[in-house]
């Protein structure tokens, strides 16, 4: 059964300091994994989208890393800032013919004090 | 920027009444998604329609619900007879190709009372 958990579920961080969320998958087979911001009550917002090949992209101040071996993937967040206090889901996409099946992780929930 | 939008924002409706929601995809997108997320849970796929017809359905989806593309841009979902465990934020989603970046809207919110 394709499954994505993340941890930590939630950390709280001060603002300016740096904090990084894990993922791992067992999706099959990959197509893709995206990172989202999801703020309470809103809709997700794509942060990030690696395929098999990719190690890492940067969104600003995110920078997640993919290591498809182990089927594990991280985000990172640099200099966090109060506005960055939300959810933070990953997502990984299986092949498929038509369209994606996206298999949603449970989300880290990010709380920024100041 | 192009952007997924959805109405209702929120509805409130009793129980075994139909519900529609309804969802504007983003004007040159192929794939159109449903998803809900009941509060507290995490995010989960209903269904996703391509080429004017369901691609993939979750065991969700059950008769209960159905999707329509009725003309060029809307995109909706019905529930028949709705039941209190389907009160959950709503999204629908698009995306441009299969592989692609999919947009979420905001969401409808439903309760079901």
């Amino acid at each position: 059964k394709n499954q994505v958990e993340q941890s930590p579920q939630s950390l709280i961080i001060l603002e300016g300091k740096n904090c990084t969320l894990q993922c791992n998958y067992t999706v099959s087979p990959f197509s893709n994994l995206r990172w989202y911001k999801q703020d309470t009550g809103r809709g997700p917002v794509s942060l990030t989208i690696m395929t098999f090949s990719e190690n890492t992209k940067s969104n600003g101040r995110y920078t997640a890393t993919l290591d498809a071996d182990t089927k594990q993937s991280s985000l990172h967040i640099t200099a966090s800032q109060l506005s960055d206090s939300a959810s933070y889901i990953c997502v990984v996409s299986a092949i498929k013919a038509a369209g994606n099946k996206l298999t949603f992780g449970g989300g880290t929930r990010v709380l920024v004090k100041p | 920027e192009p952007e997924v939008t959805q109405t209702p924002s929120h509805q409130v409706t009793q129980m075994g009444q139909e519900v529609i929601l309804r969802c504007v995809p983003i004007s040159n997108h192929l794939y159109f998604y449903w998803y809900r997320q009941i509060l507290g849970q995490k995010v989960e796929f209903l269904v996703s329609f391509y080429n004017n017809e369901i691609s993939e359905k979750s065991e969700i989806f059950d008769d209960q619900f159905s999707v329509e593309r009725p003309d060029g841009s809307n995109f909706t979902l019905k529930i028949r007879s709705t039941k209190l465990e389907d009160s959950a934020m709503y999204f629908c989603a698009s995306g441009q190709y299969s592989g692609n970046t999919i947009y979420f809207g905001e969401g409808s919110w439903l309760t079901v009372v």
